[in-house]
């Protein structure tokens, strides 16, 4: 079955450097969330998408900008990156981006980004 | 975290004994779900509750929750070397899900 695609798997910035991040939702799903994971740490949620809107936005910084397209992918951009920024960052996806009671969200592989 | 402790945050036990994790969380919750974790690798998702069942089963997993404490468990019987990883509970809010700190899980050979 198809899962959830991550591009890329690893990335290695400078500081002060921009990043996107990539996110291929499983076919047919509508909603995409995307996820922080400091090292040792658990996943934040960073913000959602659903049919393209976002739909829910959590501890994301104002450098950081996402969006969903008309083939509802989504994409993380990330400026002037900082070394804090280095992290796991997931992408998941679900059916259910309105009001749905079960909202099973399968999660990507990740994108493990470095900053130096 | 910003959900609250999962429990203990770390455990270690011999390959055949069974495993428990406990999480706490303290908003209202639509679903709550477990997610393990190999070392640095991705989210797998193991079981979704439902706020309105009180136990669910998956092979060797055992899900409780108890929406009046704000808990649930995860019991592993029957435990395997492979079943090492972290292990996190992450409740769905308002269609978002919130993680708890997880339990790193080790199985002895």
């Amino acid at each position: 079955a198809a899962g959830v695609i991550q591009s890329p798997r690893h990335l290695i910035k400078e500081k002060r450097e921009t990043a996107t991040l990539k996110c291929y939702p499983i076919p047919r799903h509508d909603t995409v969330y995307w996820y922080q994971q400091g090292p040792g740490q658990d996943p934040q949620f960073l913000i959602s998408f659903y049919e393209k809107m976002q739909s829910d936005k959590g501890s994301i910084p104002d450098r950081f900008s996402a969006q969903q397209f008309s083939d509802y992918h989504s994409e993380l951009n990330m400026s002037s990156l900082e070394l804090g920024d280095s992290a796991l960052y997931f992408c998941a996806s679900s059916t259910s981006g309105g009001p749905s009671y079960y909202n099973e969200q399968f999660f990507g592989p990740g994108t493990r980004l470095t900053v130096l | 975290s910003q959900q609250g402790e999962e429990d203990p945050q770390a455990l270690s036990i011999q390959e055949g004994e069974n495993a428990t994790m406990n999480c706490s969380y303290k908003t209202s919750i639509n679903n709550l779900q477990w997610y393990r974790q190999n070392s640095g690798r991705g989210l797998v998702h193991l079981i979704l509750i439902r706020s309105n069942e009180r136990e669910k089963h998956s092979g060797r997993l055992r899900v409780t929750l108890d929406t009046s404490k704000k808990s649930s468990s995860l019991l592993i019987t029957a435990s395997r070397a492979a079943d090492t990883a972290s292990y996190f509970c992450a409740v769905d809010s308002s269609y978002k899900l919130i993680f708890g700190s997880g339990t790193r899980l080790l199985v002895r050979p």
